[in-house]
């Protein structure tokens, strides 16, 4: 079974201050894990992605993920925050097509960027 | 290039009744994903479809189902409507019936709403 946390349910930051939003997960083999983020009255947009190699991943808006295995973490981060990166994150992790496809989600953390 | 095309965007229902939600993916992708965005349950895994097949289906009553068309639409159905179905639905598309290297791309859902 695969599973993710995300243990804050929001996160609070002033605009230009550096933004990280946590993610721990569990999967059996190794791990594809991704973030995306919802806009209000939106779909989610996917931001970046590990799959492999350099365990600094670097994705839309200026986000970056840091991969950790031994930690099991895959925290997002962006080094000045914006107040349109106010939105609601997620964090996915697949075990690929073996594991039917399927991407198991986090329960969001809420971001609010201040000015 | 359209995106990920939800109808209705919201839907009123009552209880016992059944629920038709549709997606249609973006042009060339051929595999679908419905997932359930409930309140405070984050997003659950509900059905993958790729080259018209079932392929994956998640932890639902089997009053949830679906189907994939030729031209790679999809609809959702939900019979017997209860009140915890109530939720956001969120359909996405991947290129090709690999979600870790074609990311997932969500529509904006459908609000379902059952009184």
């Amino acid at each position: 079974a695969q599973s993710v946390a995300q243990p804050e349910d929001q996160v609070n930051v002033a605009e230009g201050n550096p933004l990280t939003v946590k993610c721990t997960y569990s999967v059996s083999g190794n791990p594809y894990l991704f973030w995306y983020v919802q806009y209000p009255n939106r779909g989610l947009q996917f931001l970046l992605k590990y799959i492999t190699g350099d365990n600094l991943v670097k994705g839309s808006y200026g986000f970056e993920a840091e991969f950790n295995k031994s930690q099991t973490s895959f925290h997002l981060k962006k080094p000045s925050a914006l107040v349109s990166d106010s939105a609601l994150y997620f964090c996915a992790v697949g075990g690929g097509q073996a594991a039917g496809n399927k991407l198991t989600f986090g329960g969001g953390t809420r971001v609010l960027v201040k000015p | 290039e359209a995106g990920v095309t939800q109808s209705p965007t919201h839907l009123i229902k009552t209880r016992g009744q059944q629920a038709t939600l549709r997606c249609s993916p973006i042009s060339g992708h051929t595999s679908v994903y419905w997932y359930q965005q409930a309140l405070g349950l984050g997003l659950q895994f509900l059905l993958w479809y790729d080259e018209g097949e079932e392929r994956n289906r998640g932890n639902f009553p089997p009053r949830f189902s679906g189907r994939q068309f030729p031209n790679y639409s999809s609809e959702l159905n939900v019979n017997a409507l209860e009140l915890e179905d109530s939720a956001l639905y969120l359909c996405a598309s991947s290129l090709r019936g690999d979600s870790y290297n074609s990311p997932l791309h969500f529509g904006n859902g459908t609000r379902l709403t059952v009184t």
